[in-house]
């Protein structure tokens, strides 16, 4: 159990397009999911907490109207790169959270299998 | 500043050799500390999750030790096999009324090599 989906895997975009990447969670509900950002040889940095039905939270730096999340339902974020530009080439990884045990400290946190945004 | 550092950045081993990672970390209050499995671009896959009261956790050829006192983690592998190759990521938790944040380390990179 506890599987996310993340698509596409690999994505290659022109400068100034918009770039939609989906994440599921596929057996289990997640109100919460995480975008984060990695790039080569660094660790994952997380970009923004997407709740189901309300607004995202970005982490500072990270700019709102570039990088748009939804998360309409409780098995799906999208995160949206708007107008991109070669900087934002990178490993985009969501996750979820699943409760486990009912309790918080071990909320199982799985991960998609990421998503390389190129943009030429 | 809740940090999580690794140690060493990479290693290279032959192929049945065991072999030890290390973590250290600042995170506080803790909860609970992960160690994943990340290859070659993909997504992270968990590997163990310990809490304040675990000194150590096994799963299969991987087993994790945490000793909350001096806030230090390890991760042996066992007869290292060629699909060991990857990056071995500690991740810490902290605790807190709706705390869902992780302070990631940069990993480890292990290649195993025949």
């Amino acid at each position: 159990g506890a599987v996310v989906s993340q698509h596409p895997s690999r994505v290659i975009c022109k400068s100034g397009t918009s770039v939609k990447i989906e994440c599921r969670s596929l057996d289990f509900q997640a109100t919460t999911m995480f975008w984060y950002r990695q790039f080569p040889k660094q660790s994952l940095m997380l970009m923004a907490t997407s709740n189901e039905g309300s607004k995202a939270t970005y982490e500072q730096g990270v700019e709102k109207d570039k990088f748009l999340i939804n998360h309409a339902s409780l098995t799906l974020s999208t995160l949206t790169v708007t107008s991109a530009h070669p900087e934002d080439s990178s490993f985009y990884i969501c996750s979820a959270i699943r409760e486990q045990g009912g309790s918080v400290a071990n909320y199982g946190y799985t991960f998609g299998s990421g998503t390389r945004l190129t943009v030429v | 500043k809740n940090q999580v550092e690794q140690s060493p950045q990479s290693l290279i081993i032959l192929e049945g050799k065991n072999c030890t990672l290390q973590c250290n970390y600042t995170v506080s209050p803790f909860s609970n500390l992960r160690w994943y499995k990340q290859d070659t671009g993909r997504g992270p896959v968990s590997l163990t999750i310990m809490t304040f009261s675990e000194n150590t956790k096994s799963n299969g050829r991987y087993t994790a030790t945490l000793d909350a006192d001096t806030k230090q983690s390890s991760l042996h592998i066992t007869a290292s096999q060629l699909s060991d190759s990857a990056s071995y990521i500690c991740v810490v938790r902290a605790s807190g009324a709706g705390s869902y944040q992780l302070t990631f380390g940069k990993g480890t990179k292990l290649s195993v090599i025949p």
